[in-house]
C-alpha cells in the first residue's frame, strides 16, 4: 500500500531532551517535507527536501533539523526541544513539486513537550 | 508577502444545505498555484484540488465545485448538498513560482465545516 509512514504518533518528553520523528515513503517520491499544525495557526512548513542530499528552509525552520540521506526517509530532528514546539507535526511526500503532482500527507505525530 | 485568509473560523449547516468556504490570497507573483486539502476528524490531510494562475475556469467535481478569481484574489470552495461525510477541517494554501519558492506551500488557518443531520 502506498503510504507515508510517521514515527512515533505521539510523543511526550521534557525540554531539552533530543528527539527524533521519523517519516518514510515507499512510492519513490522526489520532495518530501515537513509541517506543524497549531490551533488558529493552520500549516507551517518547517523544511522540505527536492532529493537525496537537498534540503531547504520552509517557514518555521527555528529549533528544527532534517537530513535526507536515502530517498525515502526525511527524519524531523529537535536537538533541545521546547514547549513552544508542541504541536502536530505532518510529513508529506509528493513525486515532483506539488505544484505539478499530489501531496501525501502522513498521519501525524503529536509531539508534548514539557 | 504571500498570505492566505479564511475568514470563516467555523461553519455549521445542515444536511443538504449548500455551503460556500471562502479563501483570499495575497501575493505579488504573476504566476503562483493555489489548494485545497481536507482534514477529516480523523486527522489524515487529503488533497483536494490544484489550480495554476493562469486557470480562471471554475471546476467541478461530483458536489464540489471551486470558483477562481483573480480580480478578487479568493479561490472558494463550494460543497453542494453537503454531507456528514463532508465534516472537516479545509485548508486553503498557496505557492508562488517565483524566485524558487515552487517548493514553498503557505496555509490559511482552516475552516471547520460542521455538516449536522
Amino acid at each position: 500500500e502506498a503510504q507515508v509512514t510517521q514515527n512515533p504518533r505521539y510523543l511526550i518528553t521534557v525540554t531539552g531532551k533530543k528527539l527524533t520523528v521519523t517519516c518514510s515513503q515507499n512510492m519513490n517520491h522526489e520532495y518530501m517535507s515537513w509541517y506543524r499544525q497549531d490551533p488558529g495557526l493552520g500549516l507551517r512548513q518547517i523544511y522540505y527536501s527536492m532529493n537525496v542530499e537537498v534540503t531547504d528552509k520552509g517557514d518555521v525552520p527555528e529549533g528544527y533539523k532534517v537530513s535526507r540521506k536515502e530517498k525515502r526517509n526525511f527524519p524531523l530532528i529537535l536537538e533541545s526541544p521546547s514547549p513552544n514546539q508542541t504541536s502536530l507535526y505532518f510529513c508529506a511526500s509528493s513525486l515532483g513539486g506539488f505544484t505539478e503532482d499530489t501531496q501525501y500527507f502522513g498521519p501525524g505525530t503529536r509531539l508534548t513537550v514539557l | 508577502a504571500q498570505k492566505v485568509t479564511q475568514a470563516q473560523t467555523e461553519i455549521s449547516v445542515v444536511e443538504k444545505e449548500d455551503v460556500t468556504l471562502d479563501c483570499v490570497y495575497e501575493t505579488r507573483d504573476t504566476t503562483y498555484y493555489l489548494f485545497w486539502y481536507k482534514q477529516p476528524p480523523s486527522g489524515e490531510l487529503v488533497f483536494l484540488i490544484r489550480r495554476n494562475s493562469f486557470d480562471e475556469q471554475n471546476e467541478i467535481s461530483g458536489r464540489y465545485s471551486w470558483n477562481f478569481q483573480k480580480s478578487t484574489s479568493s479561490f472558494n470552495f463550494t460543497i453542494t448538498a453537503s454531507q456528514v461525510v463532508d465534516s472537516a477541517v479545509y485548508f486553503c494554501a498557496l505557492s508562488e513560482e517565483e524566485r524558487g519558492a515552487t517548493n514553498k506551500l503557505i496555509f490559511g488557518t482552516g475552516t471547520l465545516l460542521a455538516v449536522q443531520p
